[in-house]
């Protein structure tokens, strides 16, 4: 079974650029979940599907983040601008519907704002 | 977010030592987790408790669910060089989807 696939793995931008990373979760699984992940910190949730929905965005920086996942599969999270402070790992995960406490996470994308 | 404080942050370790690692946390959580990550790659479920003084092993990993509910210990019998990692605490709270990570505890195993 393909695991969480993620791209790119690595970006870096200058600062007031736009970026986007794409991910494709585990074939079947319902809920996706975007995360980002600051250097020397656990994941920190921004924004959780289940299928095309955005149950859960309280995290989202929603001024100059947003995301996506039209047809309840792969997803799409985006920044514009991207700030100095954006610099950081996300990471994407999924789960079937009912099992968040079993996420499975993508490598993630490092992004670094210069 | 919930905040959930990891001890010790870092620890260094000869290979074939035993390690002890813990989570606390101010709020109850329903469900425990422990994940391992390692450079480049997103977190790996390790190991997942359901239920107060829960007592589950995977392999040479042991990990308790405390008996308060805020609180979860998890152990490596002789280390080995892969352990080398972070290893992050998560926990569930009843009713809840989302999961709350902890600060990580960084472990280097030395040959």
């Amino acid at each position: 079974e393909a695991g969480v696939v993620q791209s790119p793995r690595y970006k870096i931008i200058e600062k007031k650029q736009p970026v986007a990373f794409w991910c494709n979760p585990i074939s079947g699984h319902n809920t996706l979940y975007w995360y980002l992940q600051n250097l020397g910190q656990g994941p920190e949730l921004l924004i959780r599907y289940e299928n095309e929905e955005a149950v859960d965005d309280s995290q989202l920086p929603k001024d100059r983040f947003s995301a996506e996942r039209l047809k309840g599969v792969d997803s799409t999270l985006k920044i514009q601008p991207a700030e100095l402070g954006d610099s950081a790992v996300y990471l994407c995960a999924s789960s079937y519907y009912g099992r968040s406490y079993e996420q499975y996470f993508g490598p993630g994308t490092r992004l670094t704002v210069t | 977010g919930q905040q959930l404080n990891q001890s010790p942050q870092s620890m260094f370790i000869q290979e074939g030592e035993d390690v002890s690692m813990n989570c606390t946390s101010s709020s109850i959580f329903n469900t425990w987790l422990w994940y391992k990550q390692d450079p480049g790659e997103g977190p790996v479920l390790l190991i997942a408790l359901y239920k107060a003084g829960e007592l589950t092993s995977n392999g040479r990993l042991t990990a308790q669910f405390g008996i308060t509910r805020k609180d979860s210990f998890l152990n490596i019998s002789a280390s080995i060089p892969s352990d080398v990692g972070i290893y992050f605490c998560a926990g569930q709270q009843t009713g809840a989807n989302n999961l709350f990570f902890g600060t990580g505890t960084r472990l280097t195993v030395i040959p």
